[in-house]
């Protein structure tokens, strides 16, 4: 049973550029969630997707945006991108119960110049 | 609104130590309490969650912490510390959403440095 996969590992961009992260579920998960963590911070709930829908969403401008795949992988989306969107994104899957453990994925490390 | 403070940004402590880290919580409705850790260049794992059954809450490697409605606490302890708990601990908080995954609010992390 694989865990939970992200890619890219590292990504760096400049400043008014789009970038798309992906994020691979643990097998027979549902749902995803994802998270900003800047540095020296803890995570942030961006939102999270079950059963391909949008199922809640942080305090998180519209230039982030997410799609969650038939086979619940997912993406995150990030638009006009801004000096402090640099942090690590991490995503999280689940069964999708209130109380079911979240899985994080290693993150993707963004670094906007 | 859900949140937690996580008292202290760094913690140290010699091997065989008693680790104690601390986290209080400000929740409007029962909480349900997490600890994750994080080590270097990785993702978060979890140590233990509260989900009002036993207040008293054993996790993986020894860890545990104990849920303390009156003190709103959820403090982080281990008997003996060992080289290889030094990593970024965060605690968190579920919204208390039922029926679907909760989003949870962390803290800002303590960082742990176990030191011979």
């Amino acid at each position: 049973e694989t865990g939970v996969t992200q890619s890219p590992t590292h990504l760096i961009k400049t400043r008014g550029q789009q970038v798309t992260l992906r994020c691979s579920s643990q097998s027979g998960h549902n749902t995803v969630s994802w998270y900003q963590q800047a540095l020296g911070q803890g995570p942030q709930f961006i939102f999270q997707y079950y059963r391909e829908e949008e199922n809640g969403r942080g305090n998180f401008p519209p230039r982030f945006s997410g799609l969650q795949f038939p086979n619940y992988s997912s993406e995150l989306n990030v638009n006009a991108l801004e000096l402090d969107d640099s942090a690590l994104y991490l995503c999280a899957s689940s069964l999708g119960g209130y109380l079911d453990t979240q899985y994080f994925g290693p993150g993707t490390r963004l670094t906007v110049l | 609104a859900q949140s937690v403070t996580q008292l202290g940004s760094h913690v140290s402590v010699s091997e065989g130590a008693l680790v104690l880290l601390r986290c209080n919580y400000s929740s409007s409705v029962p909480p349900y309490l997490f600890w994750y850790v994080q080590y270097p260049n990785q993702g978060l794992q979890l140590l233990l969650k509260y989900t009002s059954a036993a207040t008293l809450v054993k996790g993986i490697n020894g860890f545990e912490a104990e849920f303390k409605k009156s003190e709103t606490s959820f403090h982080l302890t281990k008997p003996s510390a060992h080289m290889s708990d030094a990593a970024e601990y965060f605690c968190a908080v579920s919204d208390g959403r039922t029926g679907t995954a909760s989003k949870l609010t962390f803290g800002t992390g303590t960082r742990l440095q176990v030191t011979l």
